[in-house]
């Protein structure tokens, strides 16, 4: 399977603690992006890689939210002290350059107790 | 600030008629639209796009139209069929800097295909 994959696909957590998720791109797309998604919303953008540079924060990610793609292949992001508001599906795409095209992965659906 | 708005939460549609979903955009900067269909518990897949430059792309059962003027586009399904229920995402690029951009969505629509 060649299209992107997340890891892992569920967490439950209690308020407080920290949580890290793993996305992989398709292996030749530079492009990295995190969105959230909750009920009766679309995606919402959090953050943009291009190779291993951030290069947009949404107002969304707040300072408890951090994401990094340390060698430009898999990227992580981390929730520190996380909330209940942060029950959210978290879902990473990619895309190669000159393209619109984004492929997302399958989610991480996060819990907050 | 909802830059792309899809007004109907949700659409059901007797299996092998034809399903319209509908689609509003407030930027007229917007010049690339797509449409994503979810399955629950899954990622968004993408299915079709359509450029500013056309008012209509075609892919199988699948059409997206565009009316600029009017700053709406739509996605007929012909026919529909059971499998091609899920929650359809209408998207457009929102530029971050020079050859970035973001995807801005709407709140999607369900369709239900009755077989």
């Amino acid at each position: 399977d060649t299209g992107v994959s997340q890891d892992p696909r569920h967490k439950i957590t209690k308020r407080g603690q920290n949580v890290t998720f793993r996305c992989d791109p398709i292996s030749e797309h530079n492009r990295l992006y995190w969105y959230r998604q909750t009920l009766g919303q679309g995606p919402e953008f959090l953050t943009y890689f291009q190779n291993e540079a951030q290069l947009e924060k949404s107002r969304l990610l707040s300072d408890r939210f951090s994401a990094e793609r340390p060698k430009g292949s898999f990227s992580t992001l981390e929730i520190q002290r996380t909330e209940q508001g942060d029950s959210a599906m978290y879902l990473c795409a990619s895309r190669l350059a000159n393209y619109n095209e984004q492929f997302f992965g399958p989610g991480t659906r996060l819990t907050v107790l | 600030d909802q830059q792309v708005k899809q007004n109907s939460p949700s659409l059901s549609v007797q299996e092998g008629r034809i399903s319209i979903l509908n689609c509003d955009y407030t930027n007229s900067m917007f010049d690339y639209f797509l449409w994503y269909k979810k399955y629950p518990a899954e990622g968004p897949t993408f299915l079709i796009s359509i450029s500013s430059i056309k008012d209509k792309n075609e892919d199988g059962r699948f059409t997206v139209f565009l009316n600029k003027s009017a700053k709406h586009l739509s996605l007929h399904i012909v026919p529909s069929q059971p499998g091609d229920s899920a929650v359809y995402f209408c998207a457009a690029p929102r530029q971050i800097s020079a050859g970035s951009y973001q995807l801005t969505f709407g709140k999607g629509t369900k369709l239900s295909v009755i077989p």
